[in-house]
């Protein structure tokens, strides 16, 4: 089993909509959560960190689930620039931190 | 801009071929990070130095090298190129624990 697994998607949505995405962990003890967004043919950029109780930044929330470890990416009245791979990240329950990335999600905001 | 730079960004090699991918920040980061990226398979780890003057395996080590040259350089090596390491290389580097990285923009490498 994958340490992180995320649909790939693509998730077509139009502009204006709200679009969640999950992504599992299989490693009950891990300690930090991230979602990253990436760009075609570009770097990882930090979009947000996700904590237990939930953190918002504008048109996105995430939120952990510890009990069923997942984690989830809403983002609300969709932007044609949020299209983009999202990809969701964890850091296993080791003494250093080295994150774990699953593959990616693909969300694509059409006009 | 501070922030993480890669050379070159992009290359291609003949098999058996060697090179060395250089990585460099300048935010005082204590540690540094070499990834691949290949389709389907996400960002999968070479190599990580958790302080200057440490460097340890990460999950696909086999057929690389790093070295951690001072605390804003950590370059990574190519002995013998084969075509299975034709990829996306990233380097990154986070400065504290728990906090997420910051990437460079990459070097794609393609080896015939």
């Amino acid at each position: 089993r994958k340490e992180v697994e995320q649909d790939p998607g693509p998730f077509n949505v139009p502009e204006g909509a709200t679009v969640a995405f999950n992504c599992t962990y299989s490693n009950s003890a891990s300690q930090s959560f991230f979602w990253y967004r990436q760009d075609c043919r570009k770097e990882p950029k930090l979009l947000m960190s996700v904590y237990s109780s939930g953190n918002e930044d504008g048109r996105f929330t995430a939120q952990l689930n510890r009990a069923s470890q997942y984690i989830s990416l809403l983002i609300r009245d969709s932007k044609l620039s949020d299209s983009a791979t999202y990809l969701c990240v964890v850091t296993p329950p080791t003494g250093f931190q080295k994150l774990v990335f699953g593959t990616g999600t693909r969300l694509l905001v059409s006009p | 801009n501070a922030g993480v730079t890669q050379t070159p960004k992009f290359q291609v090699l003949k098999t058996g071929q060697s090179m060395t991918l250089q990585c460099a920040q300048d935010m005082n980061h204590n540690s540094m990070y070499w990834y691949r990226q290949d389709p389907g398979m996400g960002l999968r780890l070479i190599y990580y130095s958790a302080s200057e003057g440490t460097t340890d395996k990460g999950e696909v080590p086999n057929g690389y090298n790093v070295s951690r040259l001072n605390k804003r350089e950590f370059s990574l090596r190519l002995e013998s190129a084969a075509p299975s390491q034709t990829s996306v290389y990233f380097c990154a580097s986070s400065g504290k624990p728990n906090y997420g990285y910051t990437f460079g923009s990459g070097t794609r490498l393609t080896v015939v």
